[in-house]
């Protein structure tokens, strides 16, 4: 089945330390999307790229960052300098490039991080 | 400048009642608007969709919203609760007027009693 897979599920961090989360999709989507869910504030964007070997920041890229070297893999890192890490972070891809009116996400399963 | 303000953050029905999860957007475009639901720690997934098509929309598992334009709003409504419905609902914006905009509600806890 086609789908978006997210790894680790559960991440614990000691302060100080950069960690990487896994994203993979084999849906064949050209966009895919790195959002940040915190209790009580919906989701908010941190990353997102439109095509291979690019990306743009979103709302809160600060402290983040990503790459994409390959269509089917978007790995976020959460660096040192994100002062407030630990959430659940959902990736998220779409078919088209641009979020047409029309276009909908299909969400992995989510990495709950935790910074000790 | 586009939001999305869900009315309710948490809302609780019994078993076989009517649910209404209510959801009010601003757009300077003419919006789609979508609602998703979060069942706990796990993904997002599509309920349903508005893209200037039918003003009632229906989605999965028996949910449909109505867009009204004069009201600027988009509820969710399911005639009979199920436990299994027991989730967060989070109400999305897009005007497609610029990449990668989409607006999320805060999110709405539905919790069903037996």
């Amino acid at each position: 089945d086609g789908g978006i897979t997210q790894s680790p599920k559960y991440l614990f961090r000691k302060e100080g330390q950069n960690v990487t989360l896994s994203c993979e999709q084999n849906l064949n989507h050209d966009a895919m999307y790195w959002y940040r869910q915190d209790p009580g504030q919906g989701l908010r964007l941190i990353y997102y790229s439109q095509i291979v070997n690019d990306f743009q920041k979103g709302d809160i890229a600060e402290g983040y960052s990503v790459s994409r070297e390959k269509k089917e893999s978007f790995p976020l890192t959460v660096t040192s300098a994100q002062k407030n890490p630990t959430a659940f972070y959902l990736c998220a891809s779409s078919i088209q490039g641009r979020l047409s009116g029309a276009n909908v996400l299909t969400f992995g399963a989510g990495s709950r991080l935790t910074v000790l | 400048a586009q939001s999305v303000t869900q009315l309710d953050s948490h809302v609780s029905v019994s078993e076989g009642t009517p649910v209404l999860l209510r959801c009010n957007y601003s757009s300077s475009y003419s919006p789609s608007l979508f609602w998703y639901v979060q069942h706990p720690n796990k993904g997002l997934q599509l309920l349903l969709k508005y893209t200037s098509a039918a003003t009632l929309v229906k989605g999965i598992n028996g949910f449909e919203a109505e867009f009204k334009k004069s009201e600027t709003s988009f509820h969710l409504t399911k005639p009979s609760a199920h436990m299994s419905d027991a989730a967060e609902y989070f109400c999305v914006v897009s005007d497609g007027g610029s990449q990668g905009n989409l607006i999320f509600g805060k999110g709405t806890k539905l919790s069903v009693k037996p």
